[in-house]
């Protein structure tokens, strides 16, 4: 069965720093979309993709927060300058359509630490 | 803005024993519902959805859950526990109208099951 893959599985870096978590979404799917959970919190929507443009996104996805489909398989979000409360799992979804009774497929989440 | 409130953030059952896991929303026109269930290292995964063709949703594993409109909730059932039921479970939200597509998810429910 085709599943949405999440890489690394574990992050741990330095505030301040870089970090660009990796998804590779199911191949037939068109619609790519990134949630985050803070430890002990709500899963909170972040970024919604489609056709290499936001369609939408959340207060959270400030201008640290950059989404991107380098290629045909992958689905990045970039995290320019690390904070301490960036300390969250971190889920990609993906679906072959947006409509609101679609399905939403999520990947197995990175856990980002930031020291 | 819609929103979705899981009472008890921890459910303990025998196995065998009844599971319910509760769920109301918060939305001023009859919205979308899902649940999603979560199993250690793995990603969310959904059991059922609410779509308004149907009150009664039959989901995988042998869970259900009931629309009721009059007291704005989803809850989820399942008439006997099994050890691989233990899980978290998501309730979620999206709205039925407009261009809006992102779920806006409960805190979850961690499901222990006793032998």
């Amino acid at each position: 069965e085709p599943e949405v893959t999440q890489t690394p599985s574990h992050q741990v870096t330095q505030m301040g720093q870089e970090v660009i978590l990796r998804c590779v979404p199911i191949s037939n799917h068109l619609y790519f979309y990134w949630y985050r959970q803070i430890l002990g919190q709500k899963v909170e929507f972040l970024v919604s993709f489609y056709n290499n443009e936001i369609s939408e996104k959340s207060e959270i996805f400030d201008d640290q927060f950059s989404v991107e489909r380098p290629d045909g398989s992958n689905f990045t979000l970039k995290i320019r300058s690390t904070k301490l409360e960036d300390s969250a799992m971190y889920f990609c979804a993906s679906s072959a359509v947006r409509t609101s009774t679609d399905t939403q497929y999520f990947g197995p989440g990175t856990r980002l630490t930031v020291l | 803005a819609q929103s979705v409130t899981q009472l008890g953030s921890h459910v303990s059952v025998s196995e065998g024993a009844l599971v319910l896991l509760r769920c109301n929303y918060s939305s001023s026109v009859p919205p979308y519902l899902f649940w999603y269930v979560q199993y250690p290292n793995q990603g969310l995964q959904l059991l059922l959805k609410y779509t308004s063709a149907a009150t009664l949703v039959k989901g995988i594993n042998g869970f259900e859950a009931e629309f009721k409109k009059s007291e704005t909730s989803f809850h989820l059932t399942k008439p006997s526990a099994h050890m691989s039921d233990a899980a978290e479970y998501f309730c979620a939200v999206r709205d039925s109208g407009g261009s809006n597509y992102k779920l806006t998810f409960g805190k979850g429910t961690l499901l222990t099951v006793n032998p």
